[in-house]
């Protein structure tokens, strides 16, 4: 079982709807980070979490520490927000970063 | 401030050749990450640096690879001899501090085939 699990991994919509992205992980981390990759390869880092919730533009973060949870949501959806969205979650004392597999987003005009 | 700035963008190389990639870290940064991505196995972390000094190299596939950072401000990830299954995304990657909550910011990564 992998460590960090997304879904879904694929999700097409149309353009205007709301988004959600989940992450669960297993082990005890200090941070969770959600990164956007676009279709040309660049990765930006969208958020970091430790607790609670992050809002950027239409982005919004959550995190339940207690479940283990995370959710990535984007409202009024574009086709530019058609990425992959990776989840990955810093395990206490840690440096590395534990990745999940991505969800490829694709956002239909 | 510039960003992560990683050169080539692209590099196409024969079976066997020496493959040379560059990484210039955002200035400040203490930490630099070099990552590798292909569709199989995803993001995999090679080798992490720490001021300077390189922390762990565990995820280094093999002798083939070798990663130095000779100062603050650039690191080399070398590949020799190239062979085919080294054709991915590199992605270098650095950071302000040391703890495992700062963001890592990327760079746009150079995309290798070895033919």
């Amino acid at each position: 079982k992998n460590e960090v699990e997304q879904s879904p991994q694929n999700l097409t919509a149309q353009e205007g709807e709301f988004i959600t992205i989940n992450c669960s992980y297993s082990v005890g981390i200090s941070a969770l980070h959600w990164l956007q990759q676009h279709p040309g390869g660049g990765i930006v880092s969208l958020f970091m979490l430790s607790s609670g919730k992050k809002k950027h533009g239409r982005l919004i973060a959550t995190i339940n520490i207690q479940e283990k949870h995370s959710s990535l949501h984007i409202t009024a959806s574009h086709p530019r927000d058609s990425a992959v969205y990776i989840c990955a979650v810093h395990m206490d004392s840690n440096y590395q970063l534990i990745w999940g597999a991505g969800t490829k987003l694709i956002i239909k005009p | 401030d510039a960003g992560v700035i990683q050169s080539p963008r692209h590099e196409v190389t024969e079976m066997g050749q020496e493959v040379t990639l560059r990484c210039k870290p955002i200035s400040g940064h203490n930490s630099l990450f070099w990552y590798r991505q292909t569709m199989m196995r995803g993001l995999e972390l090679l080798i992490y640096f720490n001021n300077n000094v390189p922390i762990d190299d565990s995820g280094m596939p093999e002798d083939r690879f070798s990663a130095k950072m000779p100062n603050a401000s650039f690191s080399t990830l070398k590949i020799q001899p190239s062979e085919p299954r080294d054709s991915a995304v590199y992605f270098c990657a650095s950071r302000r501090g040391t703890s495992g909550t700062d963001t890592q910011y990327f760079g746009p990564g150079t995309r290798l085939t070895v033919l």
